[in-house]
């Protein structure tokens, strides 16, 4: 079945570091890939996507870009802030139209500053 | 504002009683879903429901019920039958459709359920 596979956290960073955050999948055919935040004490929201192979997401300076020869769709941002301490979810959409996502388990971000 | 509304933010449960979460939303979406969310597991899914009158077990449905008499409501009912119901639980909506972006998930804020 589908999966979808994070890097444990918590991922600890000061203020101003690059972050990335990886995320792979397994699926077949051509999923569509989320990255979803938690914020404390909150439910999840989108934060950005990407539907087909190369496309970009991008949103308030985070960056995913779904590479389907590596099978990923690693988190990016250049300078991390203390507002950006959460948690990052990684999901896939299959391709076969089902609307259940299959979601990872989660990374904690800690941001110092 | 259109969203997810859950309710009560904080529940305790004692032995051997049923409680009752609420999720309601007015996106006018056509499914909803129950999640738990228990620490380093992410989130696992309970029940979802893509109509009205229509709901379908998750990978863990045991000890809870749920019922979908409106579109706008889906409450979950964690049952004494659930032996260990300390968790996070969020509920979701979504369109459903072919368009990927019809199954973007919304979620409420959450309901924090303890064990007295």
């Amino acid at each position: 079945g589908d999966s979808v596979t994070q890097m444990e956290g918590p991922v600890t960073l000061s203020e101003e570091a690059f972050l990335t955050i990886n995320c792979t999948y397994t699926a077949t055919g051509y999923p569509s890939l989320f990255w979803y935040v938690q914020y404390p004490g909150e439910g999840l929201q989108l934060l950005l996507k990407a539907t087909k192979a190369d496309d970009k997401g991008s949103n308030k300076g985070f960056e995913a870009t779904y590479r389907k020869e590596t099978t990923s769709f690693h988190l990016e941002k250049g300078s991390v802030q203390v507002s950006d301490s959460a948690v990052y979810f990684c999901a896939l959409h299959a391709s076969g139209g089902s609307y259940i996502p299959t979601f990872g388990r989660g990374t904690s971000l800690i941001v110092h500053p | 504002d259109g969203g997810i509304t859950q309710s009560p933010k904080y529940l305790f449960r004692k032995e051997g009683q049923n409680v009752t979460l609420s999720c309601e939303q007015n996106l006018n979406h056509d499914a909803m879903y129950w999640y738990r969310q228990d620490p380093g597991q992410g989130l696992r899914l309970i029940y979802y429901s893509q109509i009205v009158n229509d709901f379908q077990k998750g990978d863990i449905a045991e000890g809870y019920s749920v019922s979908r008499e409106k579109k706008e409501s889906f409450p979950l009912t964690v049952t004494s039958a659930q032996k260990n119901p300390t968790a996070f639980y969020l509920c979701a909506s979504s369109i459903v459709g072919r368009d990927y972006d019809k199954n973007i998930q919304y979620f409420g804020a959450g309901t924090r359920l303890s064990v007295l």
